[in-house]
């Protein structure tokens, strides 16, 4: 069962700012690695599928990139509408671990 | 466009058994990846487990000696069933499409319903 650790927890940034979000898998997952926003009582929405590829619609600000089993989310200049919670999901092999959540919040 | 809408029992009794539909609008549930997706309140997504078109299923291993996906094709919908219920299942239910980016490959969950809250509780 491949687990997914994500970091970190809570994160405090400002309208501009540069922030990065961590997860690492605990075994090879290749490149099948999705981001989602999550804001409150409203379902997920997909940001980043197949580690950087942006979903259709998507602001340009958010990026994905990966590093053998680590897989980062960066938002290069963070606007209002970007506090929120971010999760990682693995689906290799046809699962589909969720990281624990990164809530993302105003400095 | 592809619009998903979970329904079922809003709350159910420890022991007894959850019972879901996901009806898919505006779309074929055809070659595609379906999957049920968790969260309990106040915490973090947990995914079930997915279905495909042709009926072929996937669980979380913490879940799957309780749940059951299902799958009609005939009706547009996909259903989830889990058994022996604890407070521990309470929260709300996503139904979701598994084809972020790709078509009917398995991906991230690209469209989601608006969730359903379910408690359990006697």
């Amino acid at each position: 069962d491949i687990q997914m650790t994500q970091s970190p927890s809570t994160l405090s940034a400002s309208v501009g700012d540069r922030v990065t979000i961590t997860c690492r898998a605990s075994q090879s997952i290749s490149n099948w690695l999705a981001w989602y926003q999550q804001k409150p009582g409203k379902a997920p929405k997909l940001l980043i599928y197949k580690a950087s590829s942006l979903e259709s619609g998507v602001p340009s600000r958010f990026s994905g990139s990966a590093s053998g089993t680590e897989f980062t989310l960066t938002i290069s200049s963070l606007q209002p509408d970007d506090f929120a919670t971010y999760y990682c999901q693995q689906y290799n092999v046809y699962s589909g671990t969720f990281g624990q959540g990164t809530k993302l919040d105003i400095k | 466009q592809v619009q998903l809408q979970e329904s079922g029992p809003g709350l159910v009794k420890p022991s007894e058994t959850l019972s879901l539909t996901c009806t898919v609008s505006g779309g074929s549930i055809r070659s595609q990846f379906w999957t049920w997706i968790r969260q309990p309140p106040g915490r973090g997504l947990e995914w079930i487990g997915y279905i495909y078109h042709d009926g072929t299923t996937k669980y979380s291993p913490s879940l799957k000696s309780r749940v059951t996906i299902s799958i009609d094709t005939s009706k547009n919908q996909f259903s989830l069933r889990l058994t022996t219920v604890t407070t521990a299942d309470t929260g709300v239910y996503y139904c979701a499409r598994a084809g972020g980016g790709c078509g009917g490959c398995y991906s991230g969950a690209d469209i989601w319903g608006r969730g359903t809250m379910v408690t359990v509780s006697s």
